[in-house]
C-alpha cells in the first residue's frame, strides 16, 4: 500500500522563487528521504532526515519533518530551470535491518524560465 | 564510481519472449533492488536481495525471476509477460553499513510488451 501522499501533485513556479512540496505518512519512520527523477530516468538520492531530527539543509533545499504529524516539507530556493523534475519522498520504516523503501506519490515540478 | 547501469536502455518484446534485464554496480553495495514504475506514478518495490539473497518478494508475478549471480550484478529473467507490464524498471543498490543510508538507481530499462 502507498505509504505517503504528496501534495501539490504538480506545481509551476517562476525560474528565482522557491518551491515547497509536502509529504505525508502513515505509520513509524526509521528516516525520510527525497529524490528527484527527471522525465523517464532513474532517481537521484537529495537528502535524508532522521526521525529523530526535525530539519535538515544541503545546497538550496531545505527539508522538515514533524513526526507528530507525519509529514514532511521538501523546500527549494532560488529554483532553477534545472529543478524542473518529479520529486518523490521515501520512507523507511522503523525495524533494524529493514530494507523495503517506500515511496509517496510525488510531486512534478515546473520551472518556467 | 557511484554508478548503477541497466541494460537494455529499451526493449520491445512479444507476449511469447523471455528476455532478461541486465543491472550492474561496483561500489561494494549488498543491497540491491528491483522497482517497477508506470508513467507518472512512484516506482513499485519488486525485489530485494541482501547479500545475493532474496530477501523481498513483494507479491510479484512468477513471470518475472530475479536473480543475482553475484554481488555486483542482478538480473530480471521475463517470460510470457503481458502488456500491463509495460513500464519503467529500474534498479538500485544500497550500502548495507550502520547508518550509511543512500539508495543509488540506474537510468532503467524501458520495458514495451506487445
Amino acid at each position: 500500500s502507498q505509504q505517503g501522499e504528496e501534495d501539490p501533485q504538480a506545481l509551476s513556479i517562476q525560474e528565482g522563487e522557491n518551491a515547497t512540496m509536502n509529504c505525508s505518512y502513515k505509520t513509524s519512520i526509521n528516516n525520510l528521504q527525497w529524490y528527484r527523477q527527471n522525465s523517464g530516468r532513474g532517481l537521484v538520492h537529495l537528502i535524508l532526515i532522521r526521525s529523530n531530527e526535525r530539519e535538515k539543509h544541503s545546497g538550496r533545499l531545505r527539508v522538515t519533518l514533524d513526526t507528530s504529524k507525519k509529514s514532511s516539507s521538501l523546500l527549494i530556493t532560488a529554483s532553477r530551470a534545472a529543478d524542473t523534475a518529479s520529486y518523490f519522498c521515501a520512507t523507511r520504516g522503523p525495524n533494524f535491518g529493514n530494507e523495503k523503501l517506500t515511496f509517496g506519490t510525488g510531486t512534478r515540478l515546473t520551472i518556467i524560465p | 564510481d557511484t554508478e548503477v547501469t541497466q541494460t537494455p536502455k529499451h526493449l520491445v518484446m512479444g507476449m511469447t519472449n523471455k528476455k532478461s534485464l541486465k543491472c550492474e554496480q561496483h561500489m561494494g553495495h549488498r543491497a540491491m533492488y528491483w522497482y517497477k514504475q508506470k508513467a507518472k506514478k512512484p516506482p513499485e518495490l519488486m525485489f530485494v536481495y541482501s547479500y545475493e539473497k532474496l530477501s523481498i518478494n513483494e507479491s510479484v508475478p512468477s513471470r518475472f525471476s530475479p536473480e543475482c549471480p553475484n554481488s555486483s550484478l542482478l538480473n530480471l529473467h521475463l517470460h510470457a509477460l503481458q502488456p500491463e507490464d509495460s513500464a519503467l524498471y529500474l534498479c538500485a543498490s544500497r550500502l548495507l553499513q550502520g547508518q550509511k543510508e543512500t539508495q543509488y538507481f540506474g537510468p532503467g530499462t524501458r520495458l514495451l510488451v506487445l
